[in-house]
């Protein structure tokens, strides 16, 4: 069974802090990798497809690094509305699989 | 601009059915793939199924397989899931998807509630 692992849980951050998130696969997924930003309430909304390519209309503090098994999510400065839930997301074949997800909250 | 609109949720006894609908618009219904992707209250993503453009490929979780059907009409621009056999763990929000490189999302709904319950 294809598992994606995310860590950690929960990310205590300030606003204008680094943040970090790892995402994990149980197999090598090239760069079939995307992330998701979701907030209460919302529908997500896609960030980053193909492990680093950012979509339509993402801010430029938004990137994506990795392949194979080992992905991240990069926030370099958070600002207060990027404080979420994040959830990676693999393609290439069914069932398509997300992440458990990564809440960045204020600290 | 792309909108995708679900409706049908509601509350439902264990063993009941419903259907869900998501109108489209804003796009060419008729070349994209759709999915349906399900949360559960205070939980994580869950993806449910996915149709082609054409209506032939279709692929289910396993945890909704053979209880559930995806399924399209391209000329209401619509997309539907009929939910049978109905379980408390079925209960979730249900979004409707744009395809995006045969797995990934690049739109979503706002999503319909589905409740199982006694």
């Amino acid at each position: 069974e294809f598992v994606l692992t995310q860590s950690p849980a929960t990310l205590s951050l300030s606003p204008g802090e680094r943040a970090t998130l790892s995402c994990r696969a149980s197999q090598n997924l090239g760069s079939f990798l995307a992330w998701y930003q979701q907030k209460p309430g919302q529908a997500p909304r896609l960030l980053i497809y193909g492990a680093s390519n950012r979509a339509t209309g993402i801010p430029a503090r938004f990137s994506g690094s990795g392949s194979g098994t080992d992905f991240t999510l990069t926030i370099s400065s958070l600002e207060p509305e990027d404080f979420a839930v994040y959830y990676c997301q693999r393609r290439g074949s069914w069932p398509v699989t997300f992440g458990q997800g990564t809440k960045v909250e204020i600290k | 601009q792309v909108q995708l609109v679900e409706s049908g949720g509601g509350v439902v006894q264990p063993g009941g059915s419903l259907r869900l609908s998501c109108a489209a618009s804003g796009f060419n219904f008729n070349v994209f793939g759709m999915h349906w992707v399900r949360q559960a209250p205070g939980r994580g993503l869950e993806w449910v199924a996915v149709i082609g453009h054409d209506g032939n490929s279709i692929y289910y979780a396993e945890s909704v397989k053979g209880r559930f059907t995806i399924s399209r009409d391209n000329s209401k621009n619509t997309l539907y899931l009929q939910l049978n056999s109905l379980r408390a763990e079925d209960t979730a929000m249900y979004f409707c998807a744009r395809d995006f490189n045969i797995g990934w999302v690049d739109y979503w709904g706002q999503g319909t509630l589905v409740t199982v319950s006694s």
